[in-house]
């Protein structure tokens, strides 16, 4: 079964600084999703990034990116310009791309984030 | 923008009760999630459905059941409320991918907290 791990349950950043948070996953297939979603306090989760494993370039939206190493089954997000708004918890998630375990996430234990102004 | 709505935000319910949770998107997605979140543990899949009356168990299923007679609604059903059961449950759904699968985002509602007495 796959697993995922977030090893930091909490990190803070200062206002406009640069944060990475931490993901790594264990899995015998070798085509899945990974993915990190956003909950911020009392509002509903959101997808963040995403990232397929047979393509080699790291994901990017805005501020967002991904150091995705497949070998070392890594999949740290990188926020820069750390803003107010992104104090939250981060879920690091997992997708096999075999239709026969279903669409079904495993997420990780999440990792809260503090900006601080 | 997609919506995913449950019923209600907060619940309290004794022990031994019958408790329903539903679940309505508005997007015609046909696959719909229930997930428990709990601190520390992240997200766990309780039940899972791909079409109108199917569905599948996820990694925890104890003590829960599902229906989805319409694919917009997808209901969680505690049919007898334990004090283990409380948590924050989460509801979401996602287009179907193709037949090798795809990492099509899922998309989640409030959620529900659940405190049972």
């Amino acid at each position: 079964a796959q697993t995922v791990t977030q090893s930091q349950p909490e990190m803070s950043v200062q206002e406009a600084e640069t944060v990475t948070l931490s993901c790594t996953y264990d899995t015998s297939e070798s085509d899945y999703y990974l993915f990190w979603y956003k909950q911020p306090p009392s509002r509903q989760m959101i997808l963040v990034i995403r990232q397929e494993a047979y393509k080699q370039q790291n994901a990017t939206e805005n501020r967002f990116s991904v150091n995705f190493q497949k070998a070392a089954k890594s999949f740290s997000l990188k926020i820069s310009d750390s803003q107010l708004g992104d104090a939250a918890m981060y879920f690091c998630a997992y997708r096999s791309a075999f239709t026969q375990y279903g669409n079904k996430l495993v997420f990780g234990a999440g990792t809260i984030l503090r900006v601080k102004s | 923008d997609v919506k995913v709505t449950q019923s209600s935000r907060y619940l309290v319910k004794r022990t031994g009760e019958k408790v329903f949770l539903e679940c309505v998107q508005d997007m015609d997605h046909e696959n719909m999630f229930w997930y428990r979140q709990d601190p520390g543990l992240g997200l766990r899949l309780i039940y899972f459905s791909y079409d109108v009356k199917m569905k599948e168990k996820g990694d925890i299923p104890e003590g829960y059941s599902v229906s989805r007679e319409k694919k917009e609604r997808f209901s969680l059903i505690l049919e007898s409320a334990s004090t283990n059961q409380t948590s924050m449950y989460l509801c979401a759904s996602s287009r179907s991918g193709s037949t090798s699968g795809s990492g099509e985002t899922q998309y989640f509602g409030p959620g529900t907290r659940l405190l049972v007495l």
